[in-house]
């Protein structure tokens, strides 16, 4: 069965810090890869997206994420992060029946 | 252009009771998937369905149900309450039935269900 795994539940950074989010996956085809975001009170925003083609993908906000098929991995990064990032993030994977498999997410909290 | 739309957002309820959340979503897009959040088990699919037809579902168990209009619009019920139906329900809407195509859901800001 499809998965995903966020090793990271909460993660703290400095203000202007760079950052990586962890995430890996379990599919057996090749999948659809994507980043959410959530802000508290907030639904999810898609962050960005993976189908296919460059495995370096932009995202809004400044953010980016790779995807490597023989890590089985997904990771967010951004090279400086704001303070407005702060925000709980998920990754999810699609699988062939449409549906969205979302990791547990990691929550992000940022020191000024 | 107006988002996707829940109601209520925040609701109690006690063991036992049923509720029904709603669900509008963007104009135009005719899927409306369905999930639950809580802090142990994260973001679970329910359900989903297109031109009122469910194509997809959970492992949830019969108490969760749901369905689509003709506008669109869905509903969750869930009935006989238990205390760990409570969670943030959160729909999400998409143009076409296959995130493939349109490679995006859109999210509402959920309705928080409390039981007690």
């Amino acid at each position: 069965a499809q998965s995903v795994t966020q090793p990271d539940i909460h993660i703290t950074v400095s203000e202007g810090a760079s950052l990586e989010l962890r995430c890996n996956y379990s599919y057996g085809a090749t999948p659809y890869l994507f980043w959410y975001v959530q802000s508290p009170g907030q639904g999810l925003q898609l962050l960005l997206k993976y189908f296919s083609g460059d495995t370096l993908v932009q995202g809004i906000k400044g953010f980016e994420a790779e995807f490597k098929r023989s890590q089985s991995s997904f990771n967010l990064r951004k090279p400086s992060v704001h303070w407005s990032d702060a925000a709980e993030y998920f990754c999810a994977v699609g699988d062939n029946t449409d549906k969205l498999i979302f990791g547990t997410g990691t929550r992000l909290q940022v020191f000024p | 252009k107006a988002g996707v739309t829940q109601t209520p957002r925040y609701l109690i309820k006690t063991r036992g009771q049923q509720v029904t959340l709603s669900c509008s979503p963007i104009s135009g897009h005719r899927s409306v998937s369905w999930y639950q959040q809580t802090p142990g088990q994260g973001l679970q699919f329910l359900f989903e369905y297109f031109s009122e037809t469910q194509r997809n579902k959970g492992n949830f168990p019969g108490r969760f149900s749901g369905r689509q209009f003709s506008n669109s619009r869905s509903e969750m019920n869930v009935s006989t309450l238990e205390l760990g139906d409570s969670a943030l329900y959160l729909c999400a809407s998409s143009l076409e039935a296959s995130f493939s195509n349109t490679g995006e859901l859109f999210f509402g800001e959920g309705s928080r269900l409390t039981v007690l």
